[in-house]
């Protein structure tokens, strides 16, 4: 049962134009959400979070939006770089439970074509 | 920032024979680790949750006597692949929580298994 989706497995987008990277969660407890981004043979770089209690979060290139009442979030990133093709994955976790892991998506790959 | 290392980046070893990957927190005190596999186009799959001092917390599925990890110290967390065979070959992760209100997990490089 994949408590967080990310239905498109690949994305391609031009340089300098958005990208939106979509995921869903049916975990309706899930109250701290993490984006990862990870180059082939190596471990995944944190990106960008929100927390349940806010809707939007901003950090430079990157903004995570989350609409909890659809249990959707999405990153955003703009302008999109040819340095921003990797494998994006959606993370989730139970915050206020203390030391729960992470629950992953499948990832969408990003291509970023010049 | 935080730094998570792995060692060795990758190994390959003859079937039967067991493998240790060593997780290191470089700049900070990594109060859990968590240990993760990815097979190909798949996405990371939790092994085990690491605290230090104490047993390892292990998913679902996943043999602890197979997977053996351990925790000696605030900064160090070990997986070793016991009598390892061909289908243990994967990528295995590692990733550290700084301190106990830290929400964030980094990651460290990976570890490439290939057992023949």
């Amino acid at each position: 049962d994949q408590q967080v989706k990310q239905n498109s497995p690949s994305l391609s987008v031009q340089e300098g134009r958005i990208s939106i990277l979509n995921c869903d969660y049916t975990n309706s407890m899930f109250d701290y959400f993490l984006w990862y981004k990870k180059y082939p043979a190596e471990g995944p770089t944190f990106l960008i979070s929100i927390s349940s209690i806010k809707d939007k979060n901003e950090d430079g290139r990157f903004t995570v939006f989350l609409n909890k009442s659809a249990k959707h979030l999405s990153l955003h990133i703009v302008p999109s770089q040819p340095g921003d093709s990797a494998v994006y994955f959606c993370a989730a976790k139970f915050r206020s439970s203390g030391n729960t892991p992470l629950v992953f998506g499948k990832g969408t790959r990003l291509s970023v074509i010049a | 920032g935080a730094v998570v290392s792995q060692h060795p980046s990758w190994v390959i070893c003859k079937s039967g024979t067991s493998v240790k990957i060593e997780c290191r927190s470089l700049d900070f005190q990594a109060t859990t680790m968590f240990w993760y596999r990815q097979f190909p186009k798949q996405s990371l799959m939790l092994m085990a949750t690491s605290n230090e001092g104490s047993k390892a917390t292990y998913e679902q599925g996943v043999e602890k006597d197979k997977f053996l990890i351990n925790h000696a110290s605030l900064t160090l967390s070990t997986l070793t692949v016991t009598s390892a065979h061909p289908e243990d070959s994967s990528f295995y992760i590692c990733s550290a929580r700084r301190g106990k209100t830290q929400e964030t997990q980094y990651f460290g490089p990976g570890t490439r298994l290939l057992v023949l």
